[in-house]
């Protein structure tokens, strides 16, 4: 079956540019997190999203980042005024949702972010 | 938000030892564990999820928690060169996933 697809892969911007990645999750998965990964570096939390419920916004790093999901399905991160230090990795992962067996996290490819 | 601290390494384990990777978590309400191995330009993808005190074993990986100490462990055995690569820790904090920022291990053929 599918997975967790995002795109684009790529995507090379200059500073002060707005980007937006997009992520689709797996069919039936509730709940949809984004991270942003930098070279060398851990997986850093950005936003949670679990239904119909309110975001957990707590991770986005400035008011330059937000998230939208439509339809407890697609969901798009929007970078706004991009900076160099925004360059990372950006990842997207879907699970079941809350509760046990069911965190179970699967990743998308990422979105490998570049501002010159 | 709470921690979740891991040795960066790198860990360099002889091929056919046991690998011992660490993690520790400062939130006291986490309740389910997970380890994941993330190969060099890849995603993660889950090994291990364990989510009560003790042991639990698949095939050369041991997962290991004790939530009195906040410390949760993963155990490879007869280990392999294809086992190189960051394994990251990951625990909830009130239905999100945290994760440390992962121990690079280097298996030395």
């Amino acid at each position: 079956g599918a997975g967790v697809s995002q795109s684009p892969s790529n995507k090379v911007t200059e500073k002060g540019k707005d980007v937006e990645l997009r992520c689709d999750p797996i069919s039936g998965h509730t709940a949809l997190y984004w991270y942003r990964q930098s070279l060398g570096q851990g997986l850093e939390f950005l936003i949670y999203f679990q239904g119909n419920s309110a975001p957990d916004k707590s991770g986005l790093p400035s008011d330059r980042f937000s998230a939208e999901r439509t339809g407890g399905s697609v969901s798009t991160l929007t970078i706004q005024r991009t900076q160099q230090e925004d360059s990372a990795v950006y990842l997207c992962a879907s699970s079941l949702g809350p509760g046990q067996l069911a965190y179970t996290q699967y990743f998308g490819p990422g979105t490998r972010l570049t501002v010159l | 938000q709470k921690e979740v601290e891991q040795n960066s390494g790198p860990l360099s384990v002889p091929e056919g030892a046991i690998a011992s990777l660490n993690c520790t978590y400062s939130d006291r309400g986490s309740q389910s564990f997970f380890w994941y191995r993330q190969y060099s330009g890849k995603s993660p993808e889950l090994i291990m999820s364990i989510y009560s005190n003790g042991d639990k074993e698949d095939g050369r990986f041991t997962a290991q928690l004790n939530k009195a100490s906040q410390y949760v462990s993963l155990l490879i055995r007869d280990s392999q060169p294809s086992d190189s690569a960051t394994y990251l820790c990951a625990v909830t904090e009130n239905d999100k996933i945290i994760f440390g920022k992962g121990t690079r291990l280097h298996i030395l053929p």
